[in-house]
């Protein structure tokens, strides 16, 4: 099984600052990595993903995340935050060993941009 | 091309009722989830559809079941509705079980008074 922290619960940073929202996860197995971002109202959209190959995962609007499996964490990153970027942002796992495709989610980081 | 769609996309039910929801998935897509998110947490898995089977399900009571359509197409019907069945109901659809990049919908919300 696995399971997922998100270790902030909010950020509040000022437009234009870099941002890190750490994910740590669990798991006896390989697994896959997600970042989600759900804007208020509204579904999720897929940021990024790590399957394989390069630790550093470059995806939408400026977001990028590196995989270290030593320290089994998948910190998401943005050198610099625009007021639009507020949002929640959920961490997600899963594991090619398990059968269904079963995403296990973080609690969540509610991101608030400040001007 | 459409993304997930989901209806309804809102509704109000009453401790007891049965309730149905519905998703079409993204043209081409064969597989089906569906989450639980209740607020403030996380979404929680429920149950996967691949080919009209049942692929995997979460950790839900019996009252929660789910069929896939031949158009790939879904329901979740919930009977016997709790306080704490109140959530947004996320449907997510993926090309199939090699594909581990699931897109969601919108969700649809639930209110049990």
């Amino acid at each position: 099984a696995q399971s997922v922290t998100q270790l902030d619960s909010q950020v509040p940073v000022f437009e234009e600052a870099p941002v890190e929202l750490r994910c740590n996860y669990s798991s006896s197995v390989s697994v896959y990595l997600f970042w989600y971002v759900q804007y208020p109202n509204q579904g999720l959209q897929l940021l990024l993903k790590y399957l394989s190959g390069s630790t550093l995962v470059k995806g939408i609007n400026g977001f990028e995340a590196e995989f270290n499996k030593s320290q089994t964490s998948f910190h998401l990153r943005k050198p610099s935050v625009h007021i639009s970027d507020t949002a929640e942002y959920f961490c997600a796992v899963t594991s090619p060993y398990q059968g269904a495709q079963k995403l296990v989610f973080g609690q969540g980081t509610r991101l608030t941009i400040n001007p | 091309d459409a993304g997930v769609t989901q209806s309804p996309t809102h509704l109000i039910k009453t401790r007891g009722q049965h309730v149905t929801l519905r998703c079409s998935p993204i043209s081409g897509h064969k597989s089906v989830s569906w989450y639980q998110q209740v607020l403030g947490q996380g979404p929680q898995f429920i149950f996967q559809y691949y080919e009209k089977e049942e692929r995997g399900r979460g950790n839900f009571p019996d009252r929660f079941s789910a069929r896939q359509f031949p158009n790939y197409s879904s329901e979740l019907n919930v009977n016997a509705l709790l306080l704490g069945d109140s959530a947004l109901y996320l449907c997510a659809s993926s090309w199939g079980t090699g594909s581990y990049e699931q897109y969601f919908g919108p969700g649809t919300r639930l209110t049990v008074t």
